[in-house]
C-alpha cells in the first residue's frame, strides 16, 4: 500500500513536444505529491508538487495533474528542451512522514 | 549557499571492509533521510531521523548496517563487513519543520565494494 507506481521507465521526446509521466498510488493518506528531478552525478532536486485538494498546479512549462478518485498524478512537461533530459521520480508522501519514491523516468529530449 | 554536504563523494574498498558514510545535514532542519540509488531497485528509503532520533530503519540490513545522529549537524551511515551488493550511491537527504515535506539530497556517496 505504500508504493508508487511510475510510468514510463524511459522517453525520448522531440525538442519542443510534451513529455508526459504519470504515477499511480494506493495509500489514500497521501497528502503531498512531488516530483523531483536528477541529473547525472546529482542528487535529485525538488521540480515541482502539488497537495490533493487542487487538480492542477503550473510552473513555468511543468504542470502537475491530479485526479484524486483515480488516484493518479502526473507530470507535463511542455516544450521539452534537451537540458531537461534527466531521471524524473514521482513521490508520495503523508505529512510528517517520509517520501515514498516511484522507479523514476529517464526522460531525453533529442535537439 | 544551504546544501546538504556528503563525504566522501567517491568510495571503493575491498568486500569485508568498514565503511563510513557521513552527512552534514542543512542548519536548521531536523530530519535526515538515507537512501541507496540502484538501477534495479531506485531510490530506496535505508532510515530516517527526526530531531536526531530514528524513526524508522526498516530499509536497513540490520546485521551490517548502522546510521547514527552523533549530534544535529552530523548523520552518519555504516557498512561493516561491506560486500558486492553493497555497491550503490547513497544519498543523504535533509528536511525542514514543521511538516519535512521537502527533501533536500546531497551529492550522494558512489561506493563500490571489489
Amino acid at each position: 500500500q505504500q508504493q508508487v507506481k511510475q510510468s514510463p521507465q524511459s522517453l525520448i521526446v522531440q525538442k519542443g513536444g510534451i513529455s508526459i509521466i504519470n504515477c499511480a498510488y494506493e495509500n489514500t493518506a497521501f497528502d503531498y505529491f512531488p516530483w523531483y528531478q536528477q541529473f547525472p552525478g546529482k542528487g535529485p532536486a525538488l521540480l515541482i508538487a502539488i497537495r490533493p485538494d487542487v487538480s492542477e498546479k503550473k510552473e513555468g512549462r511543468f504542470t502537475i495533474s491530479f485526479n484524486k478518485s483515480a488516484k493518479q498524478f502526473s507530470l507535463h512537461i511542455m516544450d521539452s528542451q534537451p537540458g531537461d533530459s534527466a531521471t524524473y521520480f514521482c513521490a508520495a508522501e503523508t505529512s510528517g512522514s517520509r517520501l515514498t519514491f516511484g522507479e523514476g523516468t529517464q526522460l531525453t529530449v533529442n535537439p | 549557499d544551504a546544501r546538504v554536504t556528503q563525504t566522501p563523494r567517491h568510495k571503493v574498498t575491498e568486500m569485508g571492509q568498514e565503511v563510513t558514510m557521513r552527512c552534514q545535514p542543512i542548519l536548521g532542519h531536523n530530519t535526515v533521510f538515507w537512501y541507496r540509488q540502484t538501477m534495479m531497485q531506485g531510490l530506496e528509503l535505508l532510515a530516517y531521523f527526526r530531531n536526531r532520533a530514528p524513526l524508522d530503519d526498516s530499509g536497513m540490513p540490520k546485521d551490517r548496517f548502522s546510521a547514527e545522529m552523533p549530534d544535529a549537524t552530523l548523520a552518519t551511515l555504516k557498512i561493516q563487513p561491506s560486500e558486492p551488493r553493497d555497491s550503490a550511491v547513497y544519498f543523504c537527504a535533509s528536511g525542514p519543520p514543521p511538516l519535512n515535506t521537502e527533501a533536500f539530497f546531497g551529492q550522494g556517496t558512489r561506493l563500490t565494494v571489489v
